[in-house]
């Protein structure tokens, strides 16, 4: 399968631990986007890289959130001390240079958080 | 106002109908619309764009865009059980980033 990949895609975590997951795009796509979806909502941007560099962060997103794309390959988004509010699915998805521009973005399958 | 508002549904057709599935939107300068599909429990997929002002078609699914209004449409012929889904519009924002609607929901019953 040469899709996008998540891991973990399930995670169980108390209020206040930190959490981590990985997402490995597709090897020939350079752009990699982080979304986070809550039930009944759609897809909400978090933040995009270009290769290694973060080109563009929601404004939302607090700074206990971090993503990281440290070689251009894959990337990894901490949450640091999760609070219940972050419980949601947390979607990667990369696309080919064209990007956004063609509006193909190729999401992973998902990392759910629960915040207990 | 929000960015992309859509009818949250559900939308209930029964088979071999079209559904409509409409979405306004408030960025202007927004130049191109894609339609995603979600399947409950799965990652959204690109389905449609559309570019122009007018209709596109694509088997049995048929966008349609309004610069002027602001709005833009899916309809889906021919209905069939394996269009239920949520179906999602996002419009380019001139940013790398989509914004995504809420989605409506459609449930197609046999």
């Amino acid at each position: 399968d040469t899709g996008v990949s998540q891991d973990p895609r399930h995670k169980i975590t108390k209020r206040g631990q930190n959490v981590t997951f990985r997402c490995d795009p597709i090897s020939e796509h350079n752009r990699l986007y982080w979304y986070r979806q809550t039930l009944g909502q759609g897809p909400e941007f978090l933040t995009y890289f270009q290769n290694e560099a973060q080109l563009e962060k929601s404004r939302l997103l607090s700074d206990r959130f971090s993503a990281e794309r440290p070689k251009g390959s894959f990337s990894t988004l901490e949450i640091q001390r999760t609070e219940q509010g972050d419980s949601a699915m947390y979607l990667c998805a990369s696309s080919p240079t064209s990007g956004a521009n063609t509006g193909e973005l190729f999401f992973g399958e998902g990392s759910r958080l629960t915040v207990l | 106002q929000k960015e992309v508002e859509q009818n949250s549904g559900p939308l209930s057709v029964p088979e071999g109908a079209i559904a409509s599935l409409n979405c306004t939107y408030s960025d202007r300068g927004s130049q191109s619309f894609f339609w995603y599909r979600q399947y409950s429990g799965k990652s959204p997929e690109l389905i449609m764009f559309i570019y122009s002002n007018g209709d596109k078609e694509d088997g049995r699914f048929t966008a349609q865009l309004n610069k002027a209004s602001q709005y833009v449409s899916l309809l889906i012929r021919d209905s069939q059980p394996s269009d239920s889904a949520t179906y999602l519009c996002a419009p380019a924002t001139g940013s790398e980033k989509l914004v995504f609607g809420k989605g409506t929901k459609l449930t197609v019953n046999p």
